[in-house]
């Protein structure tokens, strides 16, 4: 049963364009959202985070937007530059109870100069 | 700062034997995770602890055990291996927040093939 999904395994766009990665949770009691960036031969870097009392976080270029009624995530880059080439994960969590993250299956993003 | 540290970060086994994968969480977190990631997939959850004690366990069988040692290092074993047991074996690190979340801080990874 995968309670995070990713399904655009790959995305193109072009350098100094915008790239939305989307990422869609069945488990409404997920209340904490993660968005990781991983590198060949790297582990996955964090790269922004959204609370459920939320539904917007920016941090630079990065901005996430959460619907919760959607059940829906969504990672948002402005401008795109080359080296956000990666492949991206979201992650979903309760703040309460167990500690662990349910990871979707990734999207790979090739931003093209 | 010295972030996570894993080893060994490649290695090969051959089916039925065991395997120990090591981590170093970065200076003062506690909490140590360990996510198997097979390819073309996301990292599955396998186990977390917190002071030394088991606070979750994934959807994997017992073969898998993990412990965490006084100074917050921890090893996974996995007995008995099996071919599809071939992945990248991530740990993390985090503060546990108040709140029960935090963000996880990830080594590069073992990487173990099983033949």
């Amino acid at each position: 049963d995968q309670q995070v999904k990713q399904n655009s395994p790959s995305l193109s766009v072009q350098e100094g364009r915008i790239s939305i990665l989307n990422c869609d949770y069945t488990n409404s009691m997920f209340d904490y959202f993660l968005w990781y960036k991983k590198y060949p031969a790297e582990g996955p870097t964090f790269l922004i985070s959204i609370s459920s009392i939320k539904d917007k976080n920016e941090d630079g270029r990065f901005t996430v937007f959460l619907n919760k009624s959607a059940k829906h995530l969504s990672l948002h880059i402005v401008p795109s530059q080359p080296g956000d080439s990666a492949v991206y994960f979201c992650a979903a969590s309760f703040t309460s109870g167990t500690y662990k993250y349910i990871f979707g299956t990734g999207t790979r993003l090739k931003v093209l100069a | 700062d010295a972030g996570v540290t894993q080893s060994p970060t490649h290695l090969i086994k051959t089916r039925g034997q065991h395997v120990t994968l090591r981590c170093s969480p970065i200076s003062g977190h506690k909490s140590v995770s360990w996510y198997q990631q097979v390819l073309g997939q996301g990292p599955q959850f396998i186990f977390q602890y917190y002071e030394k004690e088991e606070r979750g366990r994934g959807n994997f069988p017992d073969r898998f055990s993990a412990r965490q040692f006084p100074n917050y290092s921890s090893e996974l074993n996995v007995n008995a291996l099996l071919l599809g047991d071939s992945a990248l074996y991530l740990c993390a690190s985090s503060l546990i927040r108040g709140s029960g979340t935090g963000e996880l801080f990830f080594g590069e990874g073992s990487r173990l093939t099983v033949l």
